[in-house]
């Protein structure tokens, strides 16, 4: 089955102590993006990656760092969480520049207390 | 830079009746627009997109979508509301010229009352 897989789900850390999320898809898609969702904003961009090794900062970068080692895997990594990073991330792919549209993993609910 | 209003967080309808999600962008580009569907604790899925060519979009479960230009604007309808609508749903634009940046609308919930 073609799909975006994150983990974990949830996630409930203490602030400071570095986190990463995983994101894999099996669907050889180039581009990747992470998203946050936050009441009455929608998804914000993260990052956002156009092949291995190629990435680029979205709307809201500060505090997040990705990599893109393989195409199938784009990680999202929190050195230092803080308490304004509580939100749900989805990880996304797409075939090309999304204009075919994405495919959304099923999100994680990360709280930073 | 591209934005995405969409008029009204939270809309309300019957069972049966028409459904209508409003979606106005701006973008320096001809865009290409999307709409996305989230049922709860559930990531994102795609409803229906335009890209080029016929303005009125069909989409899964229904759905449709007019991109009218000269409003600026790329309205969701469904002619007749089913309690399984119930769900949150996403306008997004694409601008080409910006990398791959998608950018959504803050959202519209969709109740559908019995």
């Amino acid at each position: 089955e073609a799909q975006v897989t994150q983990n974990p789900r949830y996630l409930i850390t203490v602030t400071g102590k570095k986190l990463t999320v995983t994101c894999s898809q099996n669907m050889n898609h180039e581009y990747m993006s992470w998203y946050r969702q936050d009441p009455g904003l929608g998804l914000r961009q993260i990052y956002y990656s156009m092949n291995v090794e190629v990435t680029d900062k979205g709307d809201v970068p500060e505090g997040y760092k990705v990599s893109r080692k393989e195409k199938r895997n784009f990680p999202l990594i929190l050195e230092s969480p803080s308490p304004n990073q509580t939100s749900l991330y989805f990880c996304a792919s797409s075939l090309d520049r999304g204009n075919y549209g994405y495919t959304f993993g099923s999100g994680t609910r990360l709280t930073v207390v | 830079a591209q934005s995405v209003t969409q008029l009204g967080s939270h809309v309300s309808v019957s069972e049966g009746a028409l459904v209508l999600l409003r979606c106005n962008y701006s973008s320096s580009v001809p865009p290409y627009l999307f709409w996305y569907v989230q049922y709860p604790n559930q990531g994102l899925q795609l409803l229906l997109k335009y890209t080029t060519g016929a303005t009125l979009v069909k989409g899964i479960n229904g759905f449709e979508a007019e991109f009218k230009k000269s409003e600026t604007s790329f309205h969701l309808t469904k002619p007749s509301a089913h309690m399984s609508d119930a769900a949150e749903y996403f306008c997004a634009v694409s601008d080409l010229g910006a990398g791959n940046m998608l950018t959504f609308g803050g959202g519209t919930r969709l109740m559908v009352k019995p």
